[in-house]
């Protein structure tokens, strides 16, 4: 089983429209969890971080569920500019930069 | 100040050829990550370093590769012989444990490799 897990897409969304997408992790034990995000021919950067409580920075909203094992992103009224690749990371250890495992990602294309 | 600095950004070479990738993190970075991606297999993670010690090479792929960090502001991946399967593109990454956001990596701009 892939300790990390996110459907590849792509995800085609309308300018202005509300996108989520869902990733599963395999590991219960793990401690923290993020988003990143990748633009086409460019390294990955960190989008924002999961906490239990759920956050929410500007138009995104993202979301933590232990129970299921997955965590969430919410993009709201979608700009081109949101185009990217979204890879979902976590880390299976108690902290630290040496436990994190990256998602393959999700492709997402915001159309004019 | 400057991020994390990769050399070369793109590199193309011969099937049996020796490649070798540099990587010069963030200054005060105690850990230092080389990863390679694929579209096959997204983000790996082949080696990782910690004070300029490796601590998991376990995701190396074979001997052919082999990685060091002489000093806190420099590392070297090398890989000999290459192969086409090699191509890929590859990441060197940072990060800091002390202080607040410990868990964030921050990424070179990769090394675009291609092995004819």
């Amino acid at each position: 089983r892939k300790e990390v897990e996110q459907d590849p897409g792509p995800f085609n969304v309308p300018e202005g429209a509300t996108v989520a997408f869902n990733c599963t992790y395999s590991n219960s034990a793990s401690q923290s969890f993020f988003w990143y995000r990748q633009d086409c021919r460019k390294e990955p950067k960190l989008l924002m971080s999961v906490y239990s409580s759920g956050n929410e920075d500007g138009r995104f909203t993202a979301q933590l569920n232990r129970a299921s094992q997955y965590i969430s992103l919410l993009i709201r009224d979608s700009k081109l500019s949101d185009s990217a690749t979204y890879l979902c990371v976590v880390n299976h250890r108690g902290g630290g930069a040496d436990g994190l495992t990256f998602g393959k990602g999700t492709h997402l294309i915001i159309q004019p | 100040d400057a991020g994390v600095i990769q050399s070369p950004r793109h590199e193309v070479t011969e099937m049996g050829q020796e490649v070798t990738l540099r990587c010069k993190p963030i200054s005060g970075h105690d850990y230092l990550f080389w990863y390679r991606q694929t579209m096959m297999r997204g983000l790996e993670l082949l080696i990782y370093f910690n004070n300029n010690v490796p601590i998991d090479d376990s995701g190396m792929p074979e001997d052919r590769f082999s990685a060091k960090m002489p000093n806190a502001s420099f590392s070297t991946l090398k890989i000999q012989p290459s192969e086409p399967r090699d191509s890929a593109v590859y990441f060197c990454a940072s990060s800091f444990s002390a202080g607040g956001n410990t868990d964030t990596q921050y990424f070179g701009p990769g090394t675009r490799l291609t092995v004819l």
